[in-house]
């Protein structure tokens, strides 16, 4: 089936640097990404929307000079998280829709703690 | 409102029960609709998907959808413990973009 590899799946930062996160669609070909967040005992919270070879979509709300997000392939899509903040501590997931049948495949996620 | 509502929870129910998970959602132009589950830590799995009215069933799962009501719910039959995760209603809306419901705790209880 569908698949998309995401990494790191933990990562513990100082407070001011930069994290990136990979996600790569490992059988299909994604021209689209969805990058979602979550903080603990709530929903996944859609940051943006990824497109290859164009600029992501953010959503309301969402710094997008603080998230940058880059598609330049078909298979990998990253998320930076720049000058990050402990209030950026979260679960951060990408999903891709599955090119067969009806659905949306999930990344196995990133725990991001900022000390 | 909300775009995307289920049953507040946390649900506990015992081994060998039916569950039962309720959503609705506010954008009548939905055409999709999703469950999927989460355990804690982990990202979420898709467990069922409907789009036409009425009930579709794989397993011990089955989803129901009403359009007009603009509910989807999900029923568990032969509840396990393994069952034991938060449920997620999705909608998928104009622009092929999925919107969350806040999720149920369901805890079957052995």
């Amino acid at each position: 089936g569908a698949v998309v590899s995401q990494h790191p799946s933990r990562v513990i930062c100082k407070s001011g640097t930069s994290v990136k996160i990979e996600c790569r669609s490992l059988d299909f070909q994604a021209t689209t990404m969805f990058w979602y967040r979550q903080f603990p005992k709530k929903s996944l919270m859609l940051m943006a929307t990824s497109n290859e070879g164009s600029k992501a979509t953010y959503e309301q709300g969402v710094e997008k000079d603080k998230f940058l997000i880059n598609h330049a392939s078909l298979t990998l899509s990253t998320l930076t998280v720049t000058s990050a903040h402990p209030e950026d501590s979260s679960f951060y997931i990408c999903s891709a829709r599955v090119p067969v049948g009806y659905g949306y495949t999930f990344g196995s996620g990133t725990r991001l703690t900022v000390v | 409102q909300k775009e995307v509502e289920q049953n507040s929870g946390p649900l506990s129910v015992p081994e060998g029960a039916i569950a039962s998970l309720n959503c609705t959602y506010s954008d009548r132009g939905s055409q999709s609709f999703f469950w999927y589950r989460q355990y804690s830590g982990k990202s979420p799995e898709l467990i069922m998907f409907i789009y036409s009215n009425g009930d579709k069933e794989d397993g011990r799962f089955t989803a129901q959808l009403n359009k007009a009501s603009q509910y989807v719910s999900l029923l568990i039959r032969d509840s396990q413990p393994s069952d034991s995760a938060t449920y997620l209603c999705a909608v998928e809306t104009s622009g092929s973009r999925l919107t969350f419901g806040e999720g149920t705790q369901l805890t079957v209880n052995p």
